[in-house]
């Protein structure tokens, strides 16, 4: 029979405007939380983390927010570029209590239009 | 630094072989973890190691699976018997203290 995979909400943005990604976590216990971009044939991509202690953390063109109350976190891209296109990941882990391990959102599909 | 080096990148082998992957962590990390990525259930934590030593393999799907981390600038995730189900991406990523967690490219496992 036909495998059914998952099914990767996708997000389509122009060239030039920002994208906004959003997760939900599940573990209110989390404390440690990371983004990656997956391209296509290529290992996950480190962009940006953000500890439990923080709100807000900015990098270069990018911002994650972090809502403890909800357990939501949001990755917003500046000035989105056609190389942005890729699968975007969240990650939440722990950095006390021994959980050091990361468990992964389903992702979600980032496509640039130019 | 090289980053973390993951062979091979493809791995194509009949049902019932022994599968060897490889990974190769940043030097100077600590952790170490082996990830199976499929359509199914996307990324999944089989096991990981700190400072060589297994902490938490209750992600490894069955016997058939193990893993060993002989030196810190070495380890081996070992399927046998391949089965089809198996069929998927591998990653190896490490770290250091908790941060930086990087992965490696991955290795694409075909079991026929």
């Amino acid at each position: 029979g036909e495998s059914v995979g998952l099914h990767l909400p996708t997000l389509s943005v122009q060239e030039g405007d920002n994208s906004i990604i959003n997760c939900a976590y599940s573990n209110s216990a989390s404390d440690y939380f990371i983004w990656y971009k997956q391209e296509s044939g290529k290992g996950p991509q480190f962009i940006i983390d953000i500890r439990s202690n923080m709100d807000k953390r900015q990098g270069q063109r990018v911002t994650v927010l972090l809502n403890k109350t909800v357990k939501h976190l949001s990755l917003q891209i500046a000035a989105t570029q056609p190389g942005d296109s890729a699968v975007y990941f969240c990650a939440e882990g722990g950095l006390t209590g021994g959980g050091n391990k990361l468990t992964f959102g389903t992702g979600t599909q980032l496509k640039v239009e130019l | 630094d090289a980053g973390v080096i993951q062979s091979p990148r493809h791995e194509v082998t009949e049902m019932g072989q022994e599968v060897t992957l490889r990974c190769k962590p940043i030097s100077g990390h600590d952790y170490l973890f082996w990830y199976r990525q499929t359509m199914m259930r996307g990324l999944e934590l089989l096991i990981y190691f700190n400072n060589n030593v297994p902490i938490d393999d209750s992600g490894m799907p069955e016997d058939r699976f193990s893993a060993k981390m002989p030196n810190a600038s070495f380890s081996t995730l070992k399927i046998q018997p391949s089965e089809p189900r198996d069929s998927a991406v591998y990653f190896c990523a490490s770290s250091f203290n908790n941060y930086g967690y990087t992965f490696g490219s991955g290795t694409r496992l075909t079991v026929v």
